[in-house]
């Protein structure tokens, strides 16, 4: 079956470095998404991966790595509207997005 | 600006009453465009793929006769949620997917949030 990992739950502090690990196993792979939403909204589009390294957008980076099934999304200078659920997603040999649970991320002062 | 507009954003009705939900894409044609269902702490649960032209295709579970999709046009889809009860509360969420010269992003609607009494 299709599968993604990441935790269910995450706290950082205000101006730390916080880093959300996902792993995946699917039946193909066309690319990872990174999304964050806030309670009660929609989720927003973070980043996209298809080939392997690091994106950088700003404070926030995502990572690839296709041979370990595996993408890390890092947020740096981390700020109190930063805390919100992270959700990974994958797209997968017949472009269905595969959704992970989310990570939900507190920062605290 | 917004890429993907729903209405209503939030709807309370009777148990055994239909709801209407629109989503449409404001930037762009969507020959494609996809509904999700989010419980409360819970991820993104895709319900249907809604294809312009003909007829919605339905994830494993999901009730095609009582989530009625309507993609009558390039830019707009509708779910009708038919004789709704308080189980069917959730979040409901549209999105359309660009193609891959912009890297299969995808957008998401604001959102209709339905409560059933």
């Amino acid at each position: 079956g299709q599968n993604i990992d990441q935790p269910t739950e995450m706290t950082a502090t205000e101006g730390a470095i916080v880093q959300i690990n996902c792993t995946y196993q699917t039946s193909g792979f066309n690319g990872l998404f990174w999304y964050q939403q806030h309670a009660g909204e929609a989720p927003t589009f973070l980043s996209y991966n298809v080939l392997d390294g690091l994106e950088e957008k700003g404070r926030f980076s995502s990572f690839l790595s296709r041979s370990k099934g595996y993408s890390y999304l890092l947020l740096k200078e981390l700020q109190m509207k930063d805390s919100a659920s992270y959700l990974c997603a994958v797209l997968d040999s017949n472009y269905q997005l595969i959704w992970g649970a989310g990570t939900k991320l507190i920062i605290k002062p | 600006g917004a890429v993907v507009s729903q209405h209503p954003s939030w709807v309370i009705c009777k148990s055994g009453t239909s709801v209407k939900i629109e989503c449409r894409s404001l930037d762009f044609q969507a020959t494609t465009m996809f509904w999700y269902r989010q419980f409360p702490k819970q991820s993104l649960m895709l319900m249907a793929t809604s294809n312009e032209g003909s007829k919605a295709t339905y994830e494993q579970g999901v009730e095609k006769d009582k989530f009625l999709i309507n993609h009558a046009s390039l830019t707009l889809s509708t779910l009708t949620v038919t004789s709704a009860h308080p189980e069917d509360s959730s979040f409901y969420i549209c999105s359309v997917r660009r193609g891959l010269a912009d890297n299969n992003e995808q957008f998401f609607g604001p959102g209709t949030r339905l409560t059933v009494l």
